[in-house]
Order: C-alpha cells, then sequence, then structure tokens
C-alpha cells in the first residue's frame, strides 16, 4: 500500500535552517513526490517535484531557500533562513496507476 | 495568469446532491489532467477524483465512489464534480488542482470552495 509518513511538527528560529521528511512506504522507494505549502487560511502552493536521485525542479516564483534531497525512501524539503511567512503546513504528494496520496502534513513554526 | 477557480459550494442536507464547477485559465486547459482534492477542517488533503485531459481516464477515492462524477469540457475550460449521496463526512472544502498527466505533481491549485453537509 502506497502511503506517506510525515512528522507532524517542526520548528526553528528566525534565519535558521529546518528539514521536513517525508518516508515512503515499503517497496515505493523508486517514486518521485511533490511537496506543497499551505499557508494559514489559503490553498496549497506548489513548492517542487523530487525524484528519487535528489533532483527536483522547483514551481514557478519558489525562492531558492527551498531545496530537495532524497536518501532512500526518504524525500527531505529543506528551507533555508528561515521567514516568517513560512510558517505554514507543509505537504509531501505521490501518486501511482489511478491513486494519488497525501501524507499528513507536517506544522511547520518559525520561533 | 494561470489560475483555477472553483464555485458551487454550500450547505446542503445529508442524502443531497451538489455540482462543484472549476474554471481555468492562462493555460490551454486540453492538454492538462485535473483532479479534485478536499480538505475536511482542521485535517490534511484527501485526494478525491482525476480526469485524464481527453476524459479518457477517471479515477476515484474509495471514499467517493460511486457517489462522486468528475467530468470536464474542455471547450469551457472547466473541470466538473458532480456530488450526490452526501454525508456529514464530506465536509470539506475542495480544491481544484492541475497536473501534467495523471501520475504527475499538482503544480497549479484553485483557492478551493467549502462544502458543508448537514441537516
Amino acid at each position: 500500500q502506497l502511503v506517506l509518513t510525515q512528522s507532524p511538527s517542526a520548528s526553528a528560529s528566525l534565519g535558521a535552517s529546518v528539514k521536513l521528511t517525508c518516508t515512503l512506504s515499503s517497496g515505493h522507494s523508486s517514486y518521485a513526490i511533490a511537496w506543497h505549502q499551505q499557508q494559514p487560511e489559503k490553498g496549497p502552493r506548489y513548492l517542487m517535484k523530487l525524484n528519487s536521485d535528489g533532483s527536483h525542479s522547483k514551481g514557478d516564483g519558489i525562492p531558492d531557500r527551498f531545496s530537495g534531497s532524497s536518501s532512500g525512501a526518504e524525500r527531505y524539503l529543506t528551507i533555508s533562513s528561515l521567514q516568517s511567512e513560512d510558517e505554514a503546513d507543509y505537504y509531501c504528494q505521490t501518486w501511482g496507476t489511478g491513486i494519488h496520496v497525501f501524507g499528513t502534513g507536517t506544522k511547520v513554526t518559525v520561533l | 495568469e494561470v489560475q483555477l477557480v472553483e464555485s458551487g459550494g454550500g450547505l446542503v442536507k445529508p442524502g443531497g446532491s451538489l455540482r462543484l464547477s472549476c474554471a481555468a485559465s492562462g493555460f490551454t486547459f486540453s492538454s492538462y489532467s485535473m483532479n479534485w482534492v478536499r480538505q475536511a477542517p482542521g485535517k490534511g488533503l484527501e485526494w478525491v477524483s482525476s480526469i485524464s485531459s481527453s476524459s479518457s481516464y477517471i479515477y476515484y477515492a474509495d471514499s467517493v465512489k460511486g457517489r462522486f462524477t468528475i467530468s470536464r469540457d474542455n471547450a469551457k475550460n472547466s473541470l466538473y464534480l458532480q456530488m450526490n449521496s452526501l454525508r456529514a463526512e464530506d465536509t470539506a472544502v475542495y480544491y481544484c488542482a492541475r497536473a501534467t498527466e495523471l501520475r504527475a505533481a499538482f503544480d497549479i491549485w484553485g483557492q478551493g470552495t467549502m462544502v458543508t453537509v448537514s441537516s
């Protein structure tokens, strides 16, 4: 079964970095994922597609502060130089034949 | 500007029906797969349904299969979700989202429309 696992919360100080993890279920470690940001009271916003080899393609206008990397079944989103507007929920998404799956989301708090 | 705008949400009684629309602009709608995703109050994102660019392929989440119908009109640059036999657990904000193909990331999202199922 295709499942994505995310930690419920993460926090870091203004100007610091935070690294979020999205873990693919067993047997799906080669899958690509996407990262999405959802600021409070807003719709989601596509950040990037992240492949199993760590290569990624970002959406239009996404700052260089957002980067992605991969290791085995884990997909990472690193936010550098944290800004107050980065306080949001972050969801990973993956897909198979006839199905899309979202992780449960990680709430990022900027201290 | 690439944009998706949902409409049609509202308050409906359990067992009732509602039709959501999503108007697309700023891109060649007929070249993209389209999707519906929902978010219950205080909860995460849940994929609902997907439709290929030519409507040849359609998929549903198990939670809505047999009750919801996705469709599109490429001439009108519009996506639809017909929701029947609505339940309280269908209460959510419904988003439409674009993808380059069926098995791809959702790269453009709408702002959402709220559906409340309550007596």
